[in-house]
């Protein structure tokens, strides 16, 4: 069965730093992999996805991530982070069969970005 | 523009009594459409999934149907709410089978809280 694993629950960081939010995943065959986030009380909103191509997958608000098949991850980045990208970020694989294909996600990173 | 529309944005129900949560979906034909629960901030649960008229697909047993009376219309119900229903819902839409890459498009969520 595909997973994916976020093993980070809370990442923190100053503004203007570097940001990574892990995600591994575990797959049979090709992955389909995705980034959203979530600002409180609010949907899922969508990042970013991995289809095929190139490894680096750039995103929506400045993020990209970084598809790495030997290690089975695709970490989330940013080079300088801001105090708006405080946000829950889940990390999701396509589970396919049956009649429709459908997401599974992670258990979510928060992500907070300090002053 | 496809936009997702869910209603109402929070509910506050007595245990034993009745639910209905509403999304409607605009701008596309023949979406798949999800109901999703968040309990305690954090992980996605997918409860139901439609991929037509009719179609509902269950995927954890529970005390919640679900009914998809119109192609872009999804409603999530209850004859006798618990207190474990609470948790913030959130309707989902993507693309049919033959056109879908994955992505989900998510509306802002029903928080509902069981006293």
């Amino acid at each position: 069965a595909q997973s994916v694993a976020q093993p980070e629950d809370q990442v923190n960081v100053a503004e203007g730093n570097p940001l990574t939010v892990k995600c591994t995943y575990s797959v049979s065959g090709n992955p389909y992999l995705f980034w959203y986030v979530q600002y409180p009380n609010r949907g899922l909103q969508f990042l970013l996805k991995y289809i095929t191509g190139d490894n680096l997958v750039k995103g929506s608000y400045g993020f990209e991530a970084e598809f790495n098949k030997s290690q089975t991850s695709f970490h989330l980045k940013k080079p300088s982070a801001l105090v708006s990208d405080s946000a829950l970020y889940f990390c999701a694989v396509i589970n396919y069969g049956g009649a429709t294909n459908k997401l599974i996600f992670g258990t979510g990173t928060l992500l907070a970005v300090q002053p | 523009s496809q936009t997702i529309h869910q209603w109402p944005a929070t509910l506050v129900q007595p245990v034993g009594s009745p639910l209905s949560l509403e999304c409607t979906v605009e701008g596309t034909s023949n979406p798949n459409l999800y109901w999703y629960r968040q309990a305690a901030g954090r992980g996605l649960q997918l409860l139901f999934y439609s991929v037509g008229i009719g179609q509902i697909s269950s995927e954890v047993p529970q005390n919640l149907s679900a009914s998809r009376p119109q192609d872009r219309q999804f409603i999530l119900s209850s004859k006798k709410l618990l207190l474990s229903d609470s948790g913030f819902y959130l309707c989902a839409w993507s693309l049919g089978r033959s056109a879908n890459t994955g992505e989900l498009f998510f509306g802002e969520g029903s928080r509902l809280t069981v006293l």
